[in-house]
């Protein structure tokens, strides 16, 4: 079926390392690709997006994805986290063959320990 | 500035009562969408709408209706309760679905 992958549920950090979370899709053709961002009980909302173009796009509070069409993905990075990052990230896509449907991934959920 | 307005907040049933969930936009988004949120399996995609009069299945439609009579609503329906639909729902709205969506602040229904 065809789906969009988080392959990290949990990720614990401590403040300053480096962090990259993983997304993969099963689309083919064009796709758009997002990343939001749910901190604790508030909205989910968008850090980043990407349409076509340079694969390297930034987004919110110095994080950013790199999109590798051969590898079908998108991962978010960022260099060194905050304890404010505390929050779970979702990926998501919308592929043009697939009736404009903004498809969620799993959802990894970030601890940045102080 | 209301943007997504979700009503009820909570909500409990009993399994085989209906009911509905209710979502209105005032961003005059053409693209709405209903996501139900449960631990471990991030946002599935119950239905969406890309205009009025127009509504489409998403991943995890059974037990589920909608109608989109109006651009700004776009109301959830529950046919029969069942355990297995206790869950966080959410409605977003955007103005297509490769946009920014903006998120409602959820329902959370529990069904006994």
């Amino acid at each position: 079926a065809q789906s969009v992958s988080q392959h990290n549920h949990h990720v614990i950090l401590s403040e300053a390392a480096s962090l990259e979370l993983g997304c993969n899709y099963s689309y083919g053709g064009t796709v758009n690709l997002f990343w939001y961002v749910q901190y604790p009980g508030q909205h989910l909302q968008l850090l980043l997006k990407y349409f076509s173009g340079d694969p390297l796009v930034k987004g919110i509070k110095g994080f950013e994805a790199e999109f590798i069409k051969s590898k079908f993905s998108f991962n978010l990075r960022k260099p060194s986290v905050q304890w404010s990052d505390t929050a779970e990230y979702f990926c998501a896509v919308t592929a043009y063959n697939q009736g404009g449907k903004l498809i969620f991934g799993q959802g990894t959920e970030l601890s940045v320990k102080p | 500035n209301a943007g997504v307005t979700q009503t009820p907040k909570f909500q409990v049933l009993k399994t085989g009562q209906s009911m509905t969930l209710q979502c209105a936009q005032d961003m005059n988004h053409e693209y709405m969408s209903w996501y139900r949120q449960d631990p471990g399996m991030g946002l599935r995609l119950i239905h969406y709408s890309v205009g009025a009069g127009i509504t489409d299945q998403g991943e995890v439609p059974n037990g589920y209706n909608v109608s989109r009579s109006t651009t700004e609503d776009f109301p959830l329906r529950l046919l029969s309760a069942a355990p297995s639909q206790t869950s966080v729902y959410f409605c977003a709205s955007g103005e297509g679905s490769n946009q920014p969506q903006h998120f409602g602040d959820g329902t959370r229904l529990s069904i006994l």
